[in-house]
C-alpha cells in the first residue's frame, strides 16, 4: 500500500521564477492538501483540492495556484518566486474533504529560492 | 538530515520515563484533533486523534487528554524509547467544513539514552 509520494525532494531556485511540486495521495484517498512548512515552525495550510476544484484556501496569495489530476495526484504552482517562499512544502491526503478524516503527509519538498 | 526547528520547545526526557507534550489550542469551535510527529528531514507522520465527545484516547504508549474547558491538549508517551525523539505537533481542524489543519508550534522531545 503506497503512502503519500512527493517529487522532487530538493529544489533550488532564484527569485521571480516559477516552480511545480507534484504529489501522488495514499493508495484509496481522492483529497489532497497542501501545506508550507518555514523552519522552525509547523505546518501552515495552503489549499486542499477534491474531484479537481479547490475546495479550501488558507491565507496564501495568488501567485501559489494548484491542480488535481482524475487519478487524484495534485501539483502545487508557486510564481514570481521570492526569497520568503523557502520552505519545506508537505502535501496530504485523505479521504473526502467534507469530514474530519486523518491526512496523512508525504516527505515534502524541500525550495530554497536564492 | 536537515532539522525541523532549531528555536522550538524542548523536553529532555531519560529513556525510560514517561514524557508529557502539552498544547494549547485556539479556537474554541474546533472539534477534532491530531497529533503528528515530525523526525528530521521527514513529513508529519500521524500518532493519534480524539474528537470533541472525547477527553481521552489511548493508543499503543500513547494518550491523548483533551480539555476543552482550558483548550488544552495533551500527548502522553509511555516508556519513552530513544526512536520517540523528534517534533511533535498539535493540529486542530478549524473548518466549518472541510478538512483544514491548523498546527501548534511544536516541541522537540529529545531521549536521553
Amino acid at each position: 500500500d503506497a503512502g503519500v509520494t512527493q517529487s522532487p525532494t530538493h529544489l533550488i531556485k532564484t527569485r521571480g521564477q516559477q516552480v511545480t511540486l507534484r504529489c501522488s495521495p495514499k493508495s484509496g484517498h481522492d483529497t489532497v492538501s497542501w501545506y508550507q512548512q518555514a523552519l522552525g515552525q509547523g505546518p501552515q495550510f495552503i489549499f486542499q483540492y477534491y474531484e479537481e476544484e479547490e475546495r479550501q484556501r488558507g491565507n496564501f496569495p495568488d501567485r501559489f495556484s494548484g491542480h488535481q489530476f482524475p487519478n487524484y495526484s495534485s501539483e502545487l504552482n508557486v510564481n514570481a518566486l521570492l526569497l520568503g517562499d523557502s520552505a519545506l512544502y508537505l502535501c496530504a491526503s485523505s479521504l473526502g474533504w467534507a469530514n474530519q478524516e486523518t491526512q496523512y503527509f508525504g516527505p515534502g519538498t524541500r525550495l530554497l529560492v536564492l | 538530515g536537515e532539522s525541523v526547528g532549531l528555536h522550538l520547545p524542548t523536553l529532555s526526557v531519560q529513556e525510560g520515563d514517561n514524557s508529557i507534550i502539552n498544547c494549547a489550542y485556539s479556537n474554541s469551535a474546533s472539534d477534532y484533533f491530531i497529533w503528528y510527529k515530525q523526525e528530521s528531514g521527514k513529513g508529519p507522520q500521524f500518532i493519534i486523534d480524539i474528537r470533541s465527545n472525547m477527553d481521552k484516547r489511548q493508543g499503543q504508549r500513547v494518550t491523548v487528554l483533551l480539555n476543552k474547558t482550558v483548550k488544552h491538549l495533551s500527548l502522553q508517551i509511555a516508556a519513552t524509547q530513544p526512536g520517540d525523539s523528534a517534533v511533535y505537533f498539535c493540529a486542530e481542524n478549524t473548518g466549518n467544513a472541510g478538512n483544514m489543519l491548523t498546527f501548534g508550534g511544536g516541541t522537540r522531545l529529545m531521549v536521553k539514552p
